[in-house]
């Protein structure tokens, strides 16, 4: 099966401009993650979606930071000012059903997007 | 937050030696897990345990799920270069709904 499609794979931009990333998951996948990874630690969960609902946003920066999966399908991830610390890697990642199930198995992530704001 | 405490950072092994590492949590949690990421690439994952003292293998791989379910282990048996990367635990909270916590990883490095 295809695995889970990022867009674009790098990104450059200079604080306070806006930069949006792109998520196609895994056929079938209901849930859809992105995460957070900033260099040297672990992936940080920023928002997830069920179908075309938002099951957490929690931490997510709600005054700088937008997503959408409007079809249930793609989703689209907005920062709009950036900041120097959103320097990060921006994975998406989907599963079959709500979390890790036995039997549904554990996050497909994607490659990822590196955006550097300087 | 929760925090999980991934132990050793990294790691200077000789190609055909075994590697052990750990995530400890003060936190229960219902699923444990194991990633590999290579650079330039997203997590792919290696093991997933979901009962407390479950014992997994895959290949050369060993992860268990502690009894207290507040840890877990990863051992590699004979590593060879491509398993360089790093090694990410990540656990998922009981009533979660899928958000994943991650450790800070094991960097590991194969010398041939």
């Amino acid at each position: 099966e295809a695995g889970v499609a990022q867009s674009p794979r790098y990104k450059i931009i200079e604080k306070r401009q806006s930069v949006a990333f792109w998520c196609n998951p895994i056929s079938g996948h209901a849930t859809l993650y992105w995460y957070q990874q900033i260099l040297g630690q672990g992936p940080k969960l920023l928002i997830q979606f069920q179908n075309n609902g938002v099951v957490d946003d929690s931490q997510l920066p709600k005054d700088r930071f937008s997503a959408e999966r409007l079809k249930g399908v793609d989703s689209t991830l907005k920062i709009q000012p950036a900041k120097l610390e959103d320097s990060a890697v921006y994975l998406c990642a989907s599963s079959l059903d709500l979390g890790v199930r036995p039997t549904g198995g554990g996050y497909t992530f994607g490659s990822g997007t590196r955006l550097t704001v300087v | 937050g929760q925090q999980l405490n991934q132990s050793p950072q990294s790691m200077f092994i000789q190609e055909g030696e075994d590697v052990s590492m750990n995530c400890t949590s003060s936190s229960i949690f219902n699923t444990w897990l194991w990633y590999k990421q290579e650079p330039g690439e997203g997590p792919v994952l290696l093991i997933a345990l979901y009962k407390a003292g479950e014992l997994t293998s895959n290949g050369r791989l060993t992860a268990q799920f502690g009894i207290t379910r507040k840890d877990s282990f990863l051992n590699i048996s004979a590593s060879i270069p491509s398993d360089v990367g790093i090694y990410f635990c990540a656990g998922q909270l009981g009533g979660s709904q899928g958000n994943l916590i991650f450790g800070k990883g094991t960097k590991l490095s194969v010398k041939p």
